[in-house]
């Protein structure tokens, strides 16, 4: 599965739009871009995951660059109860996640 | 989403028992299972993927004589931590696959549990 790096931290004012960077230059073309959030001591929580086509749920947008490369997740209205760890992870079909370091995400009031 | 659920959510034990953590798909069928193990302030760890009506698959250096799992139907996987020492202190999370359309999965996961051997 293709590798991804994300920033360490970011902080972000409640209410404001948080958009959290995801790179992944060595994607294949089968493979998925899924995120997911983990708050403190609770299991991770997905959000959303896309191909190619930028996605939107009720959660958060997706944010796909035409060569695959890099994504970007955006929460539109951040709130305080967002402030967890957010982790972007690219796997194909049926296979176990991979989580990395992710990005903890401050939302400060 | 689909629900998972996990049973205790928290568990102490002495060193020494062995300790049984439950898994189970709430409102889908789940052929396969995942375990992770979470240390604090560290990124959740795959251990083994559990596949019904088969015999677990463990990542390398998870002694599967000491993490016994068991994948009896399509809505339950167990996790059995034997001999458990301090050392095995710590966040066990299970996720179950589900289809979500085309060729992609949604993995659920559950709330985890705090396994403290003292």
């Amino acid at each position: 599965d293709a590798k991804t790096t994300q920033p360490t931290s970011m902080d972000c004012a409640e209410g404001r739009a948080a958009n959290l960077p995801c790179n992944h230059s060595t994607i294949s073309g089968n493979e998925y871009v899924y995120w997911y959030r983990q708050i403190h001591s609770q299991g991770p929580q997905y959000i959303i995951h896309g191909l190619k086509n930028n996605e939107t749920n009720e959660m958060a947008s997706l944010i796909i660059t035409e060569d695959r490369k890099s994504s970007t997740l955006i929460l539109p209205h951040a709130t305080l109860r967002d402030t967890a760890v957010y982790y972007c992870i690219v796997i194909r079909g049926n296979t176990p996640l991979v989580f990395g370091k992710g990005t903890r995400l401050s939302v400060i009031a | 989403g689909a629900v998972v659920s996990q049973h205790p959510s928290r568990v102490i034990c002495k060193s020494g028992t062995s300790v049984k953590i439950e898994c189970r798909s709430l409102d889908f069928q789940a052929t396969t299972m995942f375990w992770y193990r979470q240390f604090p302030k560290k990124s959740l760890m795959l251990m083994a993927t559990s596949n019904e009506g088969s015999k677990a698959t463990y990542e390398q250096g998870v002694e599967k004589d000491k993490f016994l799992i068991n994948h009896a139907s399509l809505t339950l996987s167990t996790l059995t931590v034997t001999s458990a020492h301090p050392e095995d202190s710590s966040f066990y999370i299970c996720s179950a696959n589900g289809l979500a359309g085309g060729s992609s999965y949604e993995q659920y996961f559950g709330p985890g549990t705090r396994l403290t051997v003292t």
